[in-house]
């Protein structure tokens, strides 16, 4: 298996913009999350899916995010508008079960809002 | 809530020497983890302990969890430059999130 693959990889945008990050989980995973990692903040959970269903999105900043599962092998995290403070690496994980086993990390998505 | 600080927050050893990380949480957890990212990487899973456990071992990694001081470390036994990276403990409360640590730098020195 190729693992959990994300796109993009690296992303720069104006602020203003709309930005769709894109992911594929590990064929299989019945569970989906969403990361954004920074410096100052560390690691933060946004969300996560089970069965394709959103069961927890506490962490979601505000209204200008939003995450979509529409199947079981893909999923979106969009930023609108985008903001200089929404800067940060967007990692997407997968998990066998709901209970969180072992994550299984993409690669992240870096972007930059100027 | 916090479910993983750990400490210290940089740490940097001779190779061959070892390595201990601590993680403290703050809530009830029904197991830990430990994770290590390199440099632009993302996060990879190193080793599992449940509540009910208190030591565990996989290859150079001793995990050792005391729920009663609601702590945790990670020992690895004959550092390498290759285990340069970033370590992050993580708890899985009652309510299945697994919430992360802001992560441990370790530099090994060839």
């Amino acid at each position: 298996d190729a693992g959990v693959i994300q796109s993009p990889r690296h992303e720069v945008t104006e602020m203003g913009q709309e930005v769709t990050l894109r992911c594929k989980p590990i064929s299989g995973h019945n569970s989906l999350f969403w990361y954004r990692q920074t410096m100052m903040r560390g690691l933060e959970l946004l969300i996560y899916f089970n069965n394709n269903v959103p069961i927890d999105d506490s962490g979601m900043p505000e209204d200008r995010f939003s995450a979509k599962m529409p199947n079981a092998s893909f999923s979106t995290l969009k930023i609108q508008p985008s903001e200089p403070r929404d800067s940060a690496v967007y990692f997407c994980a997968s998990s066998l079960y709901r209970d969180a086993g072992e994550l299984f990390f993409g690669e992240g998505s870096r972007l930059t809002v100027l | 809530s916090q479910q993983g600080e750990e400490d210290p927050q940089a740490l940097s050893i001779q190779e061959g020497e070892n390595a201990t990380m601590n993680c403290s949480y703050k809530t009830s957890i029904n197991n830990l983890q430990w994770y290590r990212q390199n440099s632009g990487r993302g996060l990879v899973h190193l080793i599992l302990i449940r509540s009910n456990e208190r030591e565990k071992h996989s290859g150079r990694l001793r995990v050792t969890l005391d729920t009663s001081k609601k702590s945790s470390s990670l020992l690895i036994t004959a550092s390498r430059a290759a285990d340069t990276a970033s370590y992050f403990c993580a708890g899985t409360g009652a309510n299945s999130k697994l919430t992360f640590g802001k992560g441990i730098t370790l530099s090994v020195r060839p």
